[in-house]
């Protein structure tokens, strides 16, 4: 069975900050995707990001980067100079392409709440 | 502009009561889902439908069924509310296809069962 396992509960950092939240999967499958999405405290998850598991480039959008390192099951984000609207919920989902047919299941993790403090 | 929107954003209701929660989509999604939000635990699926009157259940089902009519709207329905059922319910769409579609989330239904 697949598994998101996001390890930090909560972050808290002060603004320009830089912060990282920590992201590891569990998956048998050798074709997957991740995706981070961001909860703002309006409740609406947002996409932010999808990686196939055979692109390991990192990716940069502006303050924003993730780092997927496969031979470590992770898939790390990195806010850089964070500000207060930074402030949010953040989830690393993981979908397998071949699970029984539910193909468009995706497995969460608990979640990051990162506090970005003036 | 993609569109995913739920008939309430808070919801009281009493113990006992059947509840129903609406989502609309106005992307033509085939797929739908609905999930619970609970502090420390993350999302969960509770059922999920991947086309009209379709319908398979999720990760936590019990005491929740759904019905799906038309194309556009995911209906989730407690049968007898009970307090642990208070929660946050997300709706979410997306196109029929690879895994790699990501999903859109609705805003969210706080409900609380008294």
């Amino acid at each position: 069975a697949q598994k998101v396992t996001q390890a930090q509960t909560e972050i808290s950092v002060v603004e320009k900050e830089d912060v990282t939240l920590d992201c590891v999967y569990e998956t048998r499958d050798t074709t997957y995707y991740l995706f981070w999405y961001k909860q703002p405290p309006s409740g609406e998850l947002v996409f932010l990001i999808r990686r196939n598991s055979f692109d390991e480039q990192n990716e940069i959008s502006g303050r924003y980067s993730w780092n997927f390192q496969k031979s470590t099951s992770s898939f790390n984000f990195t806010i850089t100079a964070s500000q207060v609207v930074d402030s949010a919920v953040y989830f690393c989902a993981l979908s397998e392409v071949n699970s029984g047919g539910s193909n468009y299941k995706l497995t969460f993790g608990k979640g990051t709440l990162l506090t970005v403090n003036p | 502009d993609v569109k995913v929107t739920q008939s309430s954003r808070y919801l009281v209701k009493r113990t006992g009561e059947k509840v129903f929660l609406e989502c609309v989509q106005d992307m033509d999604h085939e797929n739908m889902f609905w999930y619970r939000q609970d502090p420390g635990l993350g999302l969960r699926l509770i059922y999920f439908s991947y086309d009209v009157k379709m319908k398979e259940k999720g990760d936590i089902p019990e005491g929740y069924s759904v019905s799906r009519e038309k194309k556009e709207r995911f209906s989730l329905i407690l049968e007898s509310a009970s307090t642990n059922q208070t929660s946050m319910y997300l709706c979410a769409s997306r196109p029929a296809g690879p895994s790699s579609y990501e999903q859109y989330f609705g805003p969210g239904t706080r409900l609380t069962v008294t």
